[in-house]
């Protein structure tokens, strides 16, 4: 059963990156059919999709976000990986690793979430 | 980018009643690209319906999807007690990929 989970500091000061980890068992991330993506949740926009990696390295990014975002993937950890860079109090969220069916198709298994607090 | 507008925003109803649930887009669907997700406290979304109609594995029948264009409906008939949650969708027509705002089904 695929199963994924983030992992990273609860607390990030303003203006520093945001580093989030997320682990895929049950499954190889190295599937043909598919793609790996982060999403958060915040009260005031709701859910929002931040950017996609597919196992060769292909990414694709939100563009509201895509200046400050990098997604990358480690094939023999079976991780793949966030970076936001220079955050603010409206990066407080709670951020989600999915599996992804493609950059134009939906997430069907989340992990939990970690919940990611800008703060000084 | 595609706004989605979901309404109500809550949804007061007894078990075992219907819900139809709506999603408006902003802008004219020419595929079936939409999905439906159930949040419930402290949970991540589950993902319910996807391409309009298609339920995802594991979910029962009482959970449907319909709809085109701009218009799409999710219906939970008979409501069961795990069901009151938050119900969200998501267009993946074309990207970004965008959510609505979700409807709140609470028990009444």
């Amino acid at each position: 059963q695929l199963q994924l989970h983030e992992s990273g500091p609860g607390l990030v000061k303003p203006s520093e990156t945001l580093s989030l980890n997320c682990t895929v068992s049950g499954g190889s991330i190295r599937s043909r059919s598919d793609y790996w993506g982060w999403i958060r949740q915040t009260p005031g926009k709701g859910l929002e999709w931040i950017a996609t990696i597919y196992y060769t390295g292909s990414s694709y990014y939100n563009p509201s976000l895509e200046s400050r975002v990098t997604i990358s993937v480690d094939t023999s950890k079976n991780q793949f990986y966030l970076k936001l860079r220079s955050v603010t109090a409206a990066d407080t969220a709670i951020y989600y690793c999915a599996r992804d069916h493609g950059p134009v198709r939906f997430m069907d298994v989340w992990g939990q979430g970690t919940t990611v607090t800008v703060s000084s | 980018e595609i706004v989605l507008t979901q309404s109500p925003g809550t949804l007061s109803l007894s078990p075992g009643e219907r819900a139809a649930l709506s999603c408006r887009a902003s802008q004219t669907f020419t595929s079936s690209s939409l999905a439906w997700f159930q949040q419930r406290p402290g949970q991540p979304p589950r993902l319910l319906i996807y391409d309009t109609s298609i339920r995802a594995t594991g979910i029962p029948d009482r959970f449907s999807g319909s709809g085109s264009g701009t218009d799409f409906t999710l219906t939970i008939t008979r409501l069961e007690p795990e069901d009151f949650a938050v119900y969200y969708c998501q267009q993946y027509q074309s990207s970004p990929r965008t959510f609505g705002g979700g409807t709140k089904v609470e028990i009444k």
